[in-house]
């Protein structure tokens, strides 16, 4: 059973332009929520985090977007750069039980 | 420096043979974690322990073991019975739970 679920495993977008990577989770339980960042053979990067009781958090070109009714989230990282190619992978956890579950990742290429 | 270390970075083991990788953390966390990551696919949580002395099964513990004697230890046993023991495994902790969990650079293990 996929908790937290990432529906596009791939996303192409130009340089300057929007990347917007999304995520869905089942666990109503979940009260927290983080991005990473991820190259192959290294451990993921933490990007940004946002607690249940906010519905947005912005860190630079970074700005996370929570919906709790709908139980989705989103990355919206913009300007886009080149160097922000790589898999992302979203995360919740649930205070009372430790949890961290992560998504599938999706692989974002922007191009030059 | 302070981090989360995870050695070595590449095992091999013949089939049958238990393994253990070590995770150590100087970051005075409390929650350390034990993921594995296999070729296109997301993190699966293996076990995660919230305090010293106490861990929990994750999502696919079978086949795996783990002990939580020192707050900054964590090492993960893939035994006999773990039917697909090759893969990327990795390690993470945290201040507590609900916060940035930090990972280390990964161990791969190779089963021949």
């Amino acid at each position: 059973d996929q908790q937290v679920k990432q529906n596009s495993p791939s996303l192409s977008v130009q340089e300057g332009r929007i990347s917007i990577l999304n995520c869905d989770y089942t666990n109503s339980m979940f009260d927290y929520f983080l991005w990473y960042k991820k190259y192959p053979a290294e451990g993921p990067t933490f990007l940004i985090s946002i607690s249940s009781i906010k519905d947005k958090n912005e860190d630079g070109r970074f700005t996370v977007f929570l919906n709790k009714s709908a139980k989705h989230l989103s990355l919206h990282i913009v300007p886009s750069q080149p160097g922000d190619s790589a898999v992302y992978f979203c995360a919740a956890s649930a205070r009372n039980t430790g949890k961290l579950i992560f998504g599938q990742g999706t692989t974002l290429q922007v191009k030059p | 420096d302070g981090g989360i270390t995870q050695s070595p970075k590449y095992l091999f083991r013949k089939e049958g043979q238990n393994v253990t990788l070590s995770c150590e953390q100087n970051l005075n966390h409390d929650a350390m974690y034990w993921y594995r990551q296999d070729p296109g696919q997301g993190l699966r949580l293996i076990y995660y322990s919230q305090i010293v002395n106490d861990f929990q099964k994750g999502d696919i513990a079978e086949g795996y073991s783990v002990s939580r004697e020192k707050k900054e230890s964590f090492p993960l046993t893939v035994t006999s019975a773990q039917k697909n023991p090759t893969a990327f495994y990795l390690c993470a902790s945290s201040l507590f739970t609900n916060t940035e969990a930090f990972f280390g650079q990964g161990t791969r293990l190779t089963v021949v």
